[in-house]
């Protein structure tokens, strides 16, 4: 398995608080994404990067920031967390888009209250 | 919006060939075809893709029309541990969109 870990697994928070999720990769990998998943949706992207200080947006990137310092971090905030971003966010990480494989983490389980 | 045309839901049952199509008729020559699994309460896992020949690896085979306007992703010998939902995705890595997926149910 790609060494790849999220952190915190599951989390319960109230609405109107900061929060940030973190990937954490082994592999070296130039390439991070992060992902939300909601019933009848699949996998939607949020954001991505492409190195280090290189990130964009995905296709649901409002009322989320990400940061990436260093190769094998890349982390998520959530600036004011609110209901609708209750979900399960999934980190990917991949070698080059020539490589043509994403990896993912086992997901971050998140619940705005 | 995803770009590909797949059934909500399959079933198979234990030891038989399963095939999961796949419609992606807006194709573009620089689209590669991916499939993606996810197995119950964890994260997509990579299972093939291709660009315009058939492909095989140990987990399953993929086979793509001529005019790459569908694909079908074939498990030879389904187990229980193939349930799972199985994406198909058109594009370029780095701009995976993915649909809501085959639900692929394996009866013992």
């Amino acid at each position: 398995d790609a060494g790849i870990t999220q952190s915190p697994r599951h989390k319960v928070t109230e609405t109107g608080t900061p929060v940030t999720l973190r990937c954490h990769q082994t592999e070296n990998h130039r390439y991070m994404y992060w992902y939300r998943q909601d019933p009848g949706h699949g996998l939607r992207l949020i954001h991505y990067s492409y190195g280090v200080k290189d990130t964009d947006k995905g296709e649901v990137s409002d009322g989320y920031s990400v940061s990436r310092s260093k190769t094998e971090d890349f982390l998520l905030t959530l600036e004011s967390a609110t209901s609708s971003q209750t979900s399960v966010y999934f980190c990917a990480i991949s070698e080059s888009p020539a490589k043509n494989i994403q990896y993912f983490g086992a997901g971050t389980r998140l619940s705005v209250l | 919006d995803a770009k590909t045309t797949q059934p909500n839901s399959m079933e198979s049952n234990e030891e038989e060939p399963v095939h999961l199509p796949c419609n992606h008729s807006t194709i573009s020559g620089t689209d590669y075809i991916h499939w993606y699994r996810q197995l119950p309460s964890q994260g997509p896992e990579y299972v093939i893709h291709g660009l315009t020949s058939n492909v095989n690896n140990r987990m399953a085979s993929l086979a793509i029309a001529e005019d790459r306007k569908s694909s079908t992703l074939i498990l030879h010998r389904a187990t229980l541990r193939d349930a799972a939902v199985y994406y198909c995705i058109q594009g370029l890595t780095d701009k995976l969109i993915f649909g809501t997926g085959t639900r692929l149910q394996v009866f013992p």
